[in-house]
């Protein structure tokens, strides 16, 4: 069974250029999380998906970030414009929300933004 | 919201020694998972451990969830056990995973 996909795997951009990233969940799996990891730090979570609705997106800075899982299943994250301060990993994780509510971890998109 | 606390913040041992590492969270959960983070950056599911004891080879762990804390054991330690060690809890009607600090561990040949 194939895991959580996440790309671009790395991506180098100027400030103030947009950037997007792409998930796709592990096959089934309805809730979909973004998450940020600043280096040294665990990660915090960004937004929640159940299907194509997000059920939470208060720690989403709505200024410039933005989050879109049009069909319920793969999803997008987007920033614009992108800071110097922005530059993180940032995760996308997938649970099964009629399993036993474990979250499975993508292997991440490393942000730098000069 | 939840707070989570892991010890020690940074472990350094020789190959073959055993080490524990503790997680503590401030209150109920209903769920509690621990993750190896590997120098790639991937989070690898250890445990999905929300109450009692679970054992995968060299690894265990088990939860208290009366006393709120978590213990994850390596035994015989490998030098590709290094990386970072998260405990991550979510408490009830929380949407997602809090994460502690971590544990740093390096294990040297």
């Amino acid at each position: 069974e194939a895991g959580v996909v996440q790309s671009p795997r790395y991506k180098i951009i100027e400030k103030k250029q947009p950037v997007a990233f792409w998930c796709n969940p592990i096959s089934g799996h309805n809730t979909l999380y973004w998450y940020l990891q600043n280096l040294g730090q665990g990660p915090e979570l960004l937004i929640r998906y159940e299907n194509e609705e997000a059920v939470d997106d208060s720690q989403l800075p709505k200024d410039r970030f933005s989050a879109e899982r049009l069909k319920g299943v793969d999803s997008t994250l987007k920033i614009q414009p992108a800071e110097l301060g922005d530059s993180a990993v940032y995760l996308c994780a997938s649970s099964d929300p009629q399993g036993p509510n474990e979250q499975f971890f993508g292997p991440g998109t490393r942000l730098t933004v000069l | 919201g939840i707070q989570v606390e892991q010890s020690p913040p940074d472990l350094i041992l020789q190959e073959g020694a055993n080490s524990t590492l503790r997680c503590n969270f401030s209150d109920s959960v209903n769920n509690l998972q621990w993750f190896h983070q590997n120098p790639w950056g991937q989070l690898i599911n250890l445990f999905y451990i929300p109450s009692g004891t679970k054992q995968n080879g060299r690894l265990s762990a088990t939860t208290v969830a009366t006393e709120r804390y978590s213990l994850l054991y390596i035994s015989s330690s490998q030098t590709t056990d290094s990386g970072v060690y998260f405990c991550a809890v979510r408490e009830g009607g929380a949407d997602g995973l809090t994460f502690g600090k971590g544990t740093h561990l390096i294990i040297q040949p």
